[in-house]
């Protein structure tokens, strides 16, 4: 079956980028649709985005418009999320899972990826 | 902001059922949209618990249930067991925003 394994926590500086990445394994990458969803500390969880590698179609939501890029490499099945201009407000715990049927559902996960903005 | 709204918490003893309501509008439940409810155990990734409003995938208890009606869905536990002790969080897709959306969540405690 489908898994889904996330890249290692980071820790950056208030105005720098972080890229994090998302390496599917089981079944045809092409097929799939990926979404990422962040969690911030204490928090609830909130859907970025999502991309659908066969075609390199993404899309975003509203409020990351403009500072998040969604990529996928097909060679390797790897999904990445690059987010710039970073704030504290971004400290969280970053994940991928694989979107399908209508509404999306999320099914897997990655196991997440911590991101620390601090100076 | 989550444009679906649950109750921060609710708790029950073991055996006992609780209920976890999602409050949505016309924009997204209230427009036909299926609700998917997703348990997420303490340090860990977000489960699939429940798609398309009542069903469960393979490996999930039948004591879990889902069901939606009008601008609503809720999730009910049956036998609620220490287990079940997590964080429980509903979502749509809500056709004003064109974005999958979650809920507030809730968290769940076994007494």
């Amino acid at each position: 079956q489908v898994q889904l394994v996330q890249s290692g926590a980071e820790v950056k500086k208030p105005g720098s980028s972080v890229k994090v990445s998302c390496k599917a394994s089981g079944g045809p990458f092409s097929s799939y649709t990926i979404s990422w969803v962040r969690q911030a500390p204490g928090q609830g969880l909130e859907w970025m985005g999502r991309i659908i590698p066969f075609v390199g179609f993404a899309n975003y939501a509203q409020q990351f418009q403009g500072r998040l890029t969604i990529s996928a490499d097909k060679s390797t099945t790897t999904a990445y999320l690059e987010l710039s201009s970073l704030r504290s407000e971004d400290t969280a715990v970053y994940y991928c899972a694989r979107a399908h049927g209508e509404p999306n559902r999320f099914d897997p996960w990655g196991q997440g990826t911590l991101v620390i903005v601090s100076s | 902001q989550s444009v679906l709204t649950q109750p921060p918490s609710v708790s029950g003893a073991p055996g006992q059922r609780v209920t976890i309501s999602c409050t949505g509008s016309n924009s997204n439940i209230g427009a036909g949209h299926d609700v998917h409810w997703y348990q997420q155990l303490p340090g860990t990734a977000p489960k699939l618990l429940i798609f398309g409003n009542n069903n469960r995938p393979s490996g999930v208890p039948d004591r879990f249930s889902g069901s939606k009606s009008g601008t609503s869905a809720s999730l009910a536990i049956t036998g609620l067991q220490a287990e079940d002790e997590a964080d429980y969080y509903c979502q749509s897709y809500d056709s004003s925003l064109r974005e999958s959306v979650f809920g507030t969540g809730t968290q769940v405690t076994v007494l």
